[in-house]
This record gives structure tokens, C-alpha cells and sequence, in this order.
């Protein structure tokens, strides 16, 4: 069965770079949802978005946007990396609001 | 917001051993998902699990909603099986700090 797509796997950026972020959701599912994971800590809710519509928003610093396109394509936007922006970033889709989330692989960035 | 408490922190085991994994979680939810966590990070889904048993192979979940807790049963332990197991509560999931399982064989 297709999963969630997300590119780039790996990234790396210097401080004050931006960096864009891509998450293809599983075909037919219409809610996005990204997370952020520091080390050796839980992932953390960023936003969401339903039916291309920003539906809930989390701890997103206002340096990070994101948006849903119609094709359900999802890219979270970073500006002015800071060295505490290194993470795991995952995307993860659902089919409505409230059911199962499915999660990508993640994109490791790596702030230097 | 919601509160989600994961116990224990940490748990070593022989391979075939058993283990249960617990998740407190402080007001009603109608998300519950169980996940593993690989050494590659990768997050797997185990369960959806907002109330009631479920049973996949080795390993089974339930959900008392009423008394907001889920336990994770892992049986007959492999190495395989090693990471951190993840319970989150939703709608928009709230992570616990999870539960670090190394099996040893």
C-alpha cells in the first residue's frame, strides 16, 4: 500500500538559511499534519491542514509556513535557521479529522 | 492541554521475555495510537486504539476510555523489537515521552 512521501530524507542548512520541506499524504487522504522531533525527545505537533485549509496550528514558531496545495501536497517553509531547528520532521495524513495518522519517514534536518 | 504519562521509562528484557507498556492520559480522547519508534527513527504504526482490545501477531492493545489508560502487550520478545514505544492521544495526537525497550538476546 503507497505511504506518506517525504523529501528531502536528509538536510542540511547553515544558520539563517531557509530550508523547504515536501510530504506527499497517501492518495485519497485529505488531512496533512507535521511534527517536529528534537533529540531524545517526543514529536511535537506543528500544524495541520484539511481539505488545503490550515486547520489547527501547534508550537510553529512564526519563522516556519506551510501550506496544502491542491494536489493535497504539502511543503512546510523554515526561514532563518536557528541551530535548535535541528530535528526530525515528520509529515503524517489521515482520511478526515479525527482518524488514524499515518507517518512518513521523516526529514532529519541538520542546522550547522 | 492533555497530559500523557508513559510507564516505565525505560525496560530491558531477555529475548521471550513478555512485557506490558502503560499510557495514562489525562481527559477523554477519541484518538489513541501506539507507535514504534525504530533505531532508524521511523515512526510505525502499531495500533489505533481509542477504546478496546486489538491483537496483531505478538502483540496486543487495549483501551479503557473510561479510566483513560491504554497497556501495549508484547509477547514472546524478539530483538527486532528493540526502540522506543510511543502512545499519543488525539484529535491532534500529544505524544508521551515513551518507553525505551531493549531486548537483549
Amino acid at each position: 500500500a503507497a505511504g506518506v512521501i517525504q523529501s528531502p530524507r536528509h538536510l542540511i542548512k547553515e544558520k539563517r538559511e531557509t530550508a523547504t520541506l515536501k510530504c506527499y499524504p497517501i492518495p485519497r487522504h485529505d488531512t496533512v499534519y507535521w511534527y517536529q522531533q528534537g533529540p531524545g525527545q517526543d514529536p511535537q505537533f506543528l500544524i495541520s491542514f484539511y481539505e488545503k485549509m490550515q486547520s489547527d496550528k501547534g508550537s510553529i514558531p512564526d519563522r516556519f509556513s506551510a501550506q496544502q496545495f491542491s494536489d493535497y501536497h504539502s511543503e512546510l517553509n523554515m526561514s532563518s535557521l536557528e541551530l535548535g531547528d535541528s530535528a526530525l520532521y515528520f509529515c503524517a495524513s489521515s482520511l478526515g479529522r479525527n482518524n488514524e495518522q499515518f507517518f512518513g519517514p521523516g526529514t532529519r534536518l541538520t542546522v550547522l | 492541554g492533555i497530559q500523557v504519562e508513559q510507564s516505565p521509562p525505560d525496560l530491558i528484557l531477555q529475548e521471550g521475555a513478555n512485557s506490558t507498556l502503560r499510557c495514562n492520559f489525562s481527559d477523554s480522547v477519541n484518538n489513541l495510537q501506539w507507535f514504534h519508534q525504530n533505531p532508524w527513527g521511523q515512526l510505525i504504526n502499531l495500533f489505533y486504539i481509542p477504546s478496546g482490545t486489538k491483537q496483531n501477531g505478538r502483540l496486543s492493545a487495549t483501551t479503557v476510555a473510561t479510566e483513560r489508560y491504554s497497556l501495549l502487550y508484547i509477547s514472546s520478545s524478539q530483538t527486532t523489537d528493540s526502540g522506543v514505544y510511543f502512545c499519543a492521544v488525539g484529535p491532534l495526537l500529544v505524544f508521551g515521552a515513551g518507553t525505551i525497550l531493549r531486548v537483549k538476546s
